[in-house]
């Protein structure tokens, strides 16, 4: 069976700090995975998707960056945090039936 | 522009009761729809998919889908509060890359 993890589960952090948050698959070979992200009460609004290591395509631009530096794990990043980037992001793989599966999330908040 | 609109915003019905969603795209290339649950504070979970035009039916939940008018509907019927949660309706077009959500029905299910 296939396992998603997310890491970590929740980060407070300054404004103008780095940021670095990661998503690891198991049990799925080459899968596609995608970056959510949602903010309080808001819409899940897709940042990022990936179907293969080193290949990383931006859906909205919100002053973050990704990479995909292995098969299975996906990272999120920024060099500088803003306000707006508090929220709940989510990794989702694409499983059967095209069907988006998410991990438990990463709440952050910016203060 | 929002690609996937959703009514109600909000939904209360009482326990045992029959509560109905309504999920449309405004993107005549999209061809596959899902329906999530999403309780408070986790990540959404995939409830049903449908592709067709038709209805599935599933336990307590019911999708339609009108594919000429890009339109689906979730039915639930002997609503628990256990149901209580934000539902999203999520579409997408061939390209997987991109799936969209709707801002979500807030549902209530009062004892």
């Amino acid at each position: 069976a296939q396992t998603i993890h997310q890491w970590p589960v929740a980060e407070i952090k300054a404004v103008g700090s780095p940021l670095s948050l990661g998503c690891t698959i198991k049990g799925k070979s080459s899968p596609n995975l995608y970056w959510y992200w949602q903010a309080t009460g808001g819409t899940l609004q897709q940042l990022f998707y990936s179907i293969t290591v080193g290949q990383v395509e931006s859906v909205v631009q919100l002053n973050l960056s990704a990479s995909r530096p292995k098969d299975d794990q996906f990272i999120l990043s920024t060099e500088k945090l803003l306000l707006s980037h508090s929220g709940f992001y989510l990794c989702a793989w694409l499983g059967v039936a095209e069907t988006l599966y998410f991990g438990s999330g990463t709440r952050l908040t910016v203060l | 522009q929002q690609k996937v609109q959703q009514s109600p915003e909000s939904l209360i019905v009482p326990e045992g009761g029959m509560a109905s969603l309504n999920c449309t795209s405004s993107d005549r290339n999209v061809d596959y729809f899902w329906w999530y649950r999403q309780h408070s504070g986790k990540s959404p979970k995939m409830l049903m998919s449908i592709f067709s035009n038709g209805e599935k039916e599933e336990g307590r939940f019911t999708v339609h889908l009108n594919k000429a008018s890009l339109h689906t509907s979730l039915h639930i019927r002997d609503s628990q509060p256990s149901d209580s949660a934000l539902y999203l309706c999520a579409a997408s077009g061939n390209n997987n890359n991109r799936i969209f959500f709707g801002d979500g029905t807030q549902l209530v299910v009062k004892p």
